[in-house]
């Protein structure tokens, strides 16, 4: 099974500051790279799906960048509120892996 | 149906005993994966389908663990003979295809006592 790292592990910041975290794994036969957002309690939820190399995409005060060739993507949370407060889980999709996960970055905002 | 349905939600089992846990996907999803949630914040992958079939399975322990996805069933993980450190939130989730974002159930909480 193919290695997805997350970091850091957990983040405490001061509400409106921004903020990004970072995913990599392996590069080689790469699918797509998931972004989901875990709150204690509930189930995860899809924020991002990117597929191709250079994708950005953006959700509000969320962004995501993806790099297949060197194996990272890059969530940034802009102006960070405290209903931010949550894990950030990436996984990877390969050729022939399942969706694998990463062990996330918990993040904490304080007011 | 429109959500990811786990029963049950909570199963408590004595250490030796079956544990048999159910996840409907969302109705026109080929992929179905099972995670094993031991300790906070880490998805242990477990196995997953494409449709009827075992995509992969890798992460199933190679004794005790089982399961399937059969045609209009509910997909199923199976554990014989429960041992404490079995004790975890198992998640199931759905998607269209592997590119597609994952559905995940609530979750089944699984106790060995």
């Amino acid at each position: 099974i193919l290695n997805v790292e997350q970091s850091p592990q957990s983040l405490h910041v001061q509400e409106g500051d921004s903020t990004n975290f970072t995913c990599s794994f392996p590069s080689s036969n790469f699918y797509a790279l998931h972004w989901y957002r875990w709150e204690t309690a509930k189930s995860p939820e899809a924020l991002f799906v990117m597929t191709l190399n250079g994708d950005e995409k953006k959700k509000g005060r969320i962004s995501a960048t993806l790099n297949t060739k060197e194996g990272y993507s890059y969530l940034y949370i802009k102006g960070s509120q405290p209903e931010d407060s949550a894990t950030y889980l990436c996984a990877s999709f390969s050729g022939n892996t399942p969706l694998v996960f990463g062990k996330g970055t918990r993040l904490s905002v304080i007011a | 149906g429109e959500e990811v349905a786990q029963t049950p939600k909570h199963l408590v089992r004595g250490e030796g005993q079956k544990a048999k846990l159910y996840c409907a996907p969302i109705k026109g999803h080929s992929y179905v994966f099972w995670y094993q949630q031991v300790l906070k914040n880490e998805f242990k992958f477990l196995i997953s389908f494409q449709n009827e079939n075992v995509f992969d399975e890798t992460g199933m322990p190679k004794e005790r663990f089982s399961a399937k996805c059969l045609p209009n069933s509910p997909c199923s993980l199976e554990i014989q003979a429960t041992k404490l450190e079995d004790s975890a939130v198992y998640f199931c989730a759905s998607s269209l295809r592997g590119t597609a974002e994952a559905f995940f159930g609530q979750g089944t909480r699984l106790t060995v006592v």
